[in-house]
């Protein structure tokens, strides 16, 4: 069984560039959620999907958007880069359809925003 | 879903049982409790979830009293190892709010 993994580990932006975080959801999960973490802070949500559909969002802007693909996998796509969008970008599969539904998560990307 | 509530930070020593409680008062029928353990720099790592009354794995035991407004997690025996961020939360079908957890620290 294959768990969570996120690419690229680490990557350095400048402020109004865009970027693409890539997500491959645990084998035989069908969702996918992404979480933003700011230093000495918890994970905040920002989005979720499933079957390829946007299934939930946080209190994100518009220029945090996302994808997922027939194989379940995802990617996160943030434009307009801030400052404050430097964080560590974590991706959680899961398998939709119980309430104990537990989401295991990668090992996260941290992007670095100068 | 609502934040829980839970201690900033705990110290301990190795070997010591670790009990760390958590507050849940907007918990909601159909919500489950959930702990999670993060090391720094790694996502958070599932340890344990529970409804009611008592689940115990092999890493942990998780205890919940009837009206389900708090829970505790138990650590046997914490090694230096241990010491990481514990998040409580409320979860329902895969949704969930992480709050700032507690950092707990683990002494020699």
């Amino acid at each position: 069984e294959t768990g969570v993994t996120q690419s690229p580990t680490h990557l350095i932006k400048t402020r109004g560039q865009q970027v693409t975080l890539r997500c491959s959801s645990q084998s035989g999960h069908n969702t996918v959620s992404w979480y933003q973490q700011a230093l000495g802070q918890g994970p905040q949500f920002i989005f979720q999907y499933y079957r390829e559909e946007e299934n939930g969002r946080g209190n994100f802007p518009p220029r945090f958007s996302g994808l997922q693909f027939p194989n379940y996998s995802s990617e996160l796509n943030v434009n307009a880069l801030e400052l404050d969008d430097s964080a560590l970008y974590l991706c959680a599969s899961s398998l939709a359809g119980v309430l104990t539904e537990t989401q295991y998560f990668g090992p996260g990307t941290r992007l670095t925003v100068l | 879903l609502a934040k829980t509530t839970q201690p900033i930070s705990m110290d301990s020593y190795e070997g010591q049982e670790v009990n760390i409680t958590c507050s849940h008062n907007n918990i909601a029928t159909n919500d489950y409790i959930t702990w999670y353990q993060q090391f720094p720099s790694q996502g958070p790592r599932f340890i344990i979830q529970g409804y009611k009354t008592k689940v115990t794995n092999e890493v942990a035991s998780l205890f919940i009293p009837a009206d389900r407004k708090s829970s505790t997690l138990s650590l046997p025996r914490v090694s230096l190892s241990d010491t990481a961020v514990y998040y409580c939360l409320d979860t329902n079908a895969g949704k969930s709010t992480f709050g700032d957890g507690t950092t707990l620290t683990v002494k020699p």
